[in-house]
């Protein structure tokens, strides 16, 4: 089973700062790594897929980068409604498809 | 507008079984593979079960298999999850979610399954 290790659990910024989420895999997951938003009491949505791909209607404050085991999520400037809970996930190597445990951004 | 609606959750004693279905709108579900994905009270996600465009090939998470089985019906556009000697750890809400490519795109609102005496 891949693991993915997300850090670091809880980030604490202030709208306008820049956040910078990253995600480890136990194993080499080429390019294949999505990013999953996820509001209280609400669905997650997906954000960015192929490590760098922005879903449909994802603001570009959004971006992905890496390949292999280390990857990167940063928004560039927060905006209040991006207050929540951030989620790696792999289907590389499967099954079992694969979450990370979340990274928490919080309003400092 | 795509839309998946799940639906039959609810308290269920352990032992017991329930079956959870989800509804596709605005999309052909005989298009995509699709996916359960759940999540405990305050935990994170977790992959349950895969199942692809004809029902023929099928995945489980280790944890449920033998006990959970997912199907579906392309022409009534449904996805399905029978859920049987549920056990406390299975509490959590249920989500079903499109297979696209690697990610997942689409996904429902979620249902509670809560498993307790």
């Amino acid at each position: 089973e891949t693991v993915l290790t997300q850090s670091p659990a809880t980030l604490s910024l202030s709208p306008g700062e820049r956040a910078t989420l990253s995600c480890r895999a136990s194993q080499s997951v080429s390019i294949y790594l999505s990013w999953y938003q996820q509001k209280p009491g609400q669905a997650p949505r997906l954000l960015i897929y192929d490590a760098s791909k922005r879903a449909t209607g994802i603001p570009a404050r959004f971006s992905g980068s890496g390949s292999g085991t280390d990857f990167t999520l940063i928004i560039s400037s927060l905006e209040p409604e991006d207050f929540a809970v951030y989620y790696c996930q792999q289907r590389y190597n499967w099954p079992p498809a694969t979450f990370g445990g979340g990274t928490k951004v919080e309003i400092k | 507008e795509v839309q998946l609606v799940e639906s039959g959750g609810g308290l269920v004693q352990p032992g017991g079984s329930l079956r959870l279905s989800c509804a596709a709108s605005g999309f052909s579900l005989s298009s995509y593979s699709m996916n359960w994905v759940r999540q405990a009270p305050g935990r994170g996600l977790e992959w349950v079960s895969f199942i692809y465009t004809d029902g023929n090939t099928k995945y489980y998470v280790d944890s449920v298999k033998g006990r959970f089985t997912i199907s579906r019906d392309n022409g009534k556009n449904s996805l399905y999850l029978q859920m049987d000697r549920l056990r406390d750890e299975d509490t959590a809400v249920y989500y079903c979610a499109s297979q696209n490519d690697y990610s997942y795109g689409w996904w429902g609102q979620g249902t509670l399954v809560t498993v307790s005496s």
